[in-house]
């Protein structure tokens, strides 16, 4: 099946820096979204980027579906940024469904 | 803006117990789904849900599992009898017909004891 391959795992920074998070996948992919789950487990849509560049804020994604990566841009880093951050890609199944990222743990240092 | 709504936050369980997990897609769309999480471990899909009937499941979602859409709003998993590994983070997810971005919810966290 499919791989999706997030990297780096694990990432402190300090407060104020700035970050690429990476979403690698296997194979062809209809959609792609990221997503950060907060400290209470909730999940946060970011972006729904299957391909293209968009920006959020401090945060800006951009998806090479040809080349079967996204990164995940985030710019002067606050600690309220801390958690874990999950791409999910779909397959061409028909129905949609998501597969997700292993994630990235992003811990923000005051 | 509208979202996606579980209920409950968090329950707790017997093993051995049924349990349904209760999900408010928004209003108007038509795809749903619910996903799992394992502490610490990242999100699995379980079941895909259109047209009052399941679309896809996966080998996560064994006859224990089921899912209604009991009225026109409400979308339910019911897990029949719960063992100690069914504890996890439950998301239920919707999608509409304009976008394919998925809306989670806030999800149910489930302790089986």
């Amino acid at each position: 099946g499919i791989q999706v391959e997030q990297s780096p795992p694990d990432l402190i920074l300090q407060e104020g820096a700035n970050s690429t998070l990476r979403c690698n996948f296997s194979d062809s992919v209809n959609n792609l979204q990221w997503f950060h789950q907060n400290p209470w487990g909730q999940l946060i849509n970011l972006f729904y980027i299957p391909s293209g560049t968009k920006q959020n804020g401090r945060l800006s994604a951009t998806t090479v579906a040809t080349e079967r990566y996204s990164l995940l841009y985030i710019s002067s880093s606050q600690t309220t940024d801390s958690g874990v951050y999950f791409c999910a890609v779909e397959l061409t199944s028909g129905t949609y469904k998501y597969i997700f990222g292993t994630g990235t743990r992003l811990k923000v240092l005051a | 803006e509208p979202e996606v709504t579980q209920t409950p936050s968090h329950q707790v369980t017997q093993m051995g117990q049924e349990v349904i997990l209760r999900c408010v897609p928004i209003s108007n769309h038509l795809y749903f789904y619910w996903y799992r999480q394992i502490l610490g471990q990242k999100v699995e899909f379980l079941v895909s849900f259109y047209n009052n009937e399941i679309s896809e499941k996966s080998e996560i979602f064994d006859d224990q599992f089921s899912v209604e859409r009991p009225d026109g709003s409400n979308f339910t998993l019911k897990i029949r009898s719960t063992k100690l590994e069914d504890s996890a983070m439950y998301f239920c997810a919707s999608l509409g017909r304009t976008s394919y971005e998925q809306y989670f919810g806030p999800g149910t966290r489930l302790t089986v004891t």
